[in-house]
């Protein structure tokens, strides 16, 4: 049982350029998130879904986009990278139990 | 919607001390939770809880729903337990589909 797979882990990205943030959890949860970590601040949510098909804006989802096509997989785009979205990506899922975390992704943009 | 405040902020002990870190929240919840967070590493889920208390090894978290206020204490603390701990809760009252707002975690270093 593998949890929430987040892919990179590390990624350097120069002003402008585009990339996909890969979320996968293997767990059937219907509610999946990604959230944002900079410091001295708590998480933001940037985007959510609450099952295949549906994806919902969070609190800073500009400069974002997402798409929920499985049950399975999240993936996070980023199009035309700014400085401002230097930062820790958390993918989240959930169900009634709680929260499983992935490792996160450290996005740094040049 | 809900704001949460963590004290302290940082919190530097010997090895061996009970400790107790605080969180409050603004608008009645679910239920709260509780996050690790180890430098550089990612986060892991301590507790969720509703009501009352719950313990797991040297980990005990309480609530109290009526004064919108929990803790986190853990008993004879050790090195290995430094790390950022995290409150968060649904941003609004009966939520959670939508996520959670996160405090913005106490930095606990236990000494040898």
């Amino acid at each position: 049982n593998a949890g929430v797979t987040q892919t990179p882990k590390f990624r350097i990205l120069k002003i402008g350029q585009s990339m996909t943030l890969q979320c996968a959890q293997d767990m059937n949860h219907n509610y999946m998130y990604w959230y944002r970590q900079d410091p001295g601040m708590g998480l933001k949510l940037i985007y959510y879904s609450v099952g295949a098909g549906i994806t919902d804006k969070g609190e800073v989802p500009n400069g974002y986009n997402v798409s929920r096509s499985t049950t399975e997989d999240f993936p996070l785009r980023l199009e035309l990278a700014a400085p401002s979205q230097t930062s820790v990506y958390f993918c989240a899922s959930s169900a009634q139990v709680g929260y499983t975390f992935g490792s996160g992704t450290r996005l740094t943009v040049v | 919607k809900n704001e949460v405040e963590q004290s302290p902020q940082n919190l530097t002990a010997q090895e061996g001390e009970f400790i107790t870190i605080n969180c409050s929240y603004s608008v009645g919840i679910s239920a709260l939770h509780w996050l690790q967070q180890h430098p550089g590493g990612g986060i892991v889920s301590l507790f969720m809880l509703s009501s009352g208390k719950k313990k797991h090894g040297r980990l005990i978290a309480t609530i109290n729903i009526q004064e919108k206020h929990s803790s986190l204490h853990i008993t004879a603390s050790h090195p290995r337990d430094s790390a950022v701990y995290i409150c968060a809760v649904p941003p609004y009252s009966g939520g959670g589909a939508d996520g959670l707002t996160f405090g913005k975690g106490t930095h606990l270093i236990i000494q040898p």
